[in-house]
């Protein structure tokens, strides 16, 4: 299994500002992905981050709000930008490795947004 | 519209009382079923995968079981250290893509000593 880590693990935000969150994968993955968790609700995916090309969006989420990069096989960026609280949430990093169809999480970025 | 349905919300156990989680799902096709726990604060903890009815998967007091239209996740003689939220999600083979995997809400495990 993959260990995937995650940071900041919490943090607490300015109502328009943007926070980019970081993960990094400890093995080469073919996968990557960002996940939503609001409270009391379901797991959402974002997107799939793709490496090197732009990443592959869900429906009802957008680029010029949730802009990802995955620059190698082992990590990649969330930026959840011009913050309102609404993007309060748990933002979940997920990666599947190269010979199983397992997803494997990180902790979990809290963001709260004043 | 494809959809889980996790059952009940939340159960608590007396240490040692067995009991049953259910995931209930409809779906247009199924690639694949995955149970996982969620401790308060971290991130799902992978358990199992099934992938076709009649399908079983067993580990430590864990067992997990697939049907046609659900599946079950049987505790046995549960400890307090199992409680946790066990989250089910499942995979279709129409999914954009591999990660898209469709959650339910959970069920909160509380087992007391």
């Amino acid at each position: 299994s993959a260990v995937i880590s995650q940071k900041p693990s919490r943090d607490i935000c300015q109502r328009g500002t943007s926070l980019t969150i970081q993960c990094q994968v400890d093995s080469q993955v073919t996968m990557m992905f960002w996940y939503r968790q609001q409270p009391g609700q379901s797991l959402t995916l974002i997107a799939t981050a793709n490496q090197g090309s732009e990443a592959t969006y869900e429906s009802g989420f957008v680029i010029d709000k949730f802009p990802i990069s995955r620059p190698n096989l082992t990590f990649s960026t969330l930026t959840v930008s011009n913050m309102s609280p609404e993007d309060s949430s748990i933002y979940l990093c997920s990666a599947s490795g190269f010979y199983t169809g397992e997803l494997f999480f990180g902790e979990g970025s809290r963001l709260t947004v004043l | 519209e494809d959809q889980v349905t996790q059952s009940p919300e939340a159960l608590r156990l007396q240490e040692g009382e067995s009991s049953s989680l259910n995931c209930s799902y409809t779906v247009s096709g199924l690639r694949g079923l995955f149970w996982y726990r969620q401790d308060p604060g971290k991130g799902p903890e992978f358990l199992f995968t099934l992938y076709s009815a009649g399908e079983e998967k067993e580990k430590e007091r864990l067992k997990a079981t697939l049907t046609k239209k659900e599946s079950f996740l049987h505790i046995t003689a549960p400890k307090p250290e199992d409680s946790a939220t066990y989250l089910c999600a499942v995979q279709t083979p129409y999914g954009g893509s591999q990660g898209n995997l469709i959650f339910g809400k959970g069920t909160k495990l509380s087992v007391k000593p």
